[in-house]
């Protein structure tokens, strides 16, 4: 089946630090890849994404590239700012049996101190 | 911009006590999803909906039901709470556009359920 790694957390950085939060994944097909945020008390919310491979999703200073070589799709940002803060939650979508079957990674806890 | 709306925020529960959760979306999206986030497991999926009239189960569906009661809301069922449902519940929606699996779920703000 299936299947989303991402590093464990939490990680703790100083703001304007440079962040990767790595992400591998195991699939059968050709999935599509997503980062996912989720803030205290809140749902996940969409980061970036990309459909295929080599393609670059990013968004609000956040980028990945979908590896398919190495089967990667590690978040960074070149400076992390404190409201950065939150869980982060890679993802990996495959249309199976008339749904969107999503995998989830178990997320990584990123802080950022001023 | 409503989105995704869950209602309630907060559940305690009894053991062997029933509830349910309600979800609504109006984004027009075809399916919606249920989710329980645990410490360490990420998201599992209970029960889905792919389409108005048509729900199926997921990963971990014991102990629920749902009713997908028209294409905005989607209901989860506990009909015997036990405490290994203590979780927080995500529903989540999104447009599936055929044979493409690059559709991002939107979700809610979640349930928190403790199950005493």
């Amino acid at each position: 089946g299936n299947s989303v790694t991402q590093m464990e957390g939490p990680v703790t950085l100083s703001e304007e630090a440079f962040l990767t939060i790595n992400c591998t994944y195991t699939a059968t097909g050709y999935p599509s890849l997503f980062w996912y945020v989720q803030y205290p008390g809140e749902g996940l919310q969409l980061l970036l994404k990309a459909t295929k491979a080599d393609d670059k999703g990013s968004n609000k200073g956040f980028e990945a590239t979908y590896r398919k070589e190495t089967t990667s799709f590690h978040l960074e940002k070149g400076s992390v700012q404190v409201s950065d803060s939150a869980v982060y939650f890679c993802a990996l979508s495959e249309p199976t049996g008339g749904y969107q079957k999503v995998t989830f990674g178990t997320g990584t806890k990123l802080q950022v101190i001023p | 911009n409503a989105g995704v709306t869950q209602t309630p925020k907060f559940q305690v529960l009894k053991t062997g006590q029933s509830m349910t959760l309600q979800c609504a979306q109006d984004m027009n999206h075809n399916s919606m999803y249920w989710y329980r986030q645990d410490p360490g497991m990420g998201l599992r999926l209970i029960y889905y909906s792919a389409s108005e009239g048509t729900t199926d189960k997921g990963e971990v569906p014991n102990g629920y039901n749902v009713s997908r009661l028209n294409k905005r809301e989607f209901s989860l069922r506990l009909e015997s709470a036990a405490p290994s449902q203590t979780s927080v519940y995500f529903c989540a929606s999104a447009q599936l556009r055929g044979g493409s699996g690059g559709s991002p779920l939107h979700f809610g703000n979640g349930t928190r359920l403790t199950v005493t």
